[in-house]
């Protein structure tokens, strides 16, 4: 089974509207964290948030958050007020307590419209 | 600041050759990655280590070996390149993670192999 999955491969955003993408996992851990990366077209990859799973508030970091709902598994990251620079490919990833691996969704391409 | 290094940015190869990534980090850290990156695939795993000397296969370690042979250091290395290697591999180093699994990774700037 898939530890990471992203059902959106693109999705479209309005400049200055917000966006959710959506991420759900598996694991059977109870520690275990999850991340969010965003990746430009010039390939490097930016950590932007970071959810542990006993945290008890949804992370937040600037105009990022991450809508946890951990009965769902789900850990979507929202962007509020887009700009044209959040065009990106955004990768939701997981580590869990036991190992020393990180696991990778399949990615979600976002495109911001002016 | 945490730096990883590739030294290659892009390459192109011919099939057959012996092909080499180098990847340096300069924080000390245990665990090294080796990802490769493809359209609708996200980032698969083609091999990890987590100590000099040690490493374990991924999810797709097939055509690809890899060395470690100092702590800073991890290279990947394609034995006999092929078409369908061409891809961006991604080197990344990892903390030893806290209770809930946190500390980030940390990825080099990639590198993008094309073989001919």
């Amino acid at each position: 089974a898939q530890k990471i999955t992203q059902t959106q491969p693109g999705m479209f955003v309005q400049e200055k509207e917000a966006v959710t993408l959506d991420c759900t996992y598996d694991t059977s851990d109870p520690s275990y964290g999850l991340f969010w990366y965003k990746q430009p077209s010039s390939g490097e990859m930016i950590f932007l948030i970071y959810q542990g799973s006993y945290d008890q508030q949804n992370a937040t970091e600037g105009r990022y958050s991450l809508n946890f709902q951990k009965a769902r598994k789900s850990a979507n990251l929202v962007i509020s007020a887009s700009q044209l620079g959040d065009s990106a490919m955004y990768f939701c990833a997981m580590r869990e307590s036991t190992g020393n691996q990180f696991y990778f969704g399949t990615g979600t391409s976002l495109t911001v419209i002016p | 600041d945490v730096k990883v290094t590739q030294s290659s940015r892009y390459l192109v190869k011919r099939t057959g050759e012996k092909v080499f990534l180098e990847c340096v980090q300069d924080m000390d850290h245990e665990n090294m990655f080796w990802y490769r990156q493809d359209p609708g695939l996200g980032l698969r795993l083609i091999y990890f280590s987590y100590d000099v000397k040690m490493k374990e296969k991924g999810d797709i370690p097939e055509g690809y070996s890899v060395s470690r042979e100092k702590k800073e250091r991890f290279s990947l290395i394609l034995e006999s390149a092929s078409t369908n290697q061409t891809s961006m591999y991604l080197c990344a180093s990892i903390e030893p993670e806290d209770s809930q699994g946190g500390n980030t990774i940390y990825f080099g700037e990639g590198s993008w192999l094309t073989v001919v």
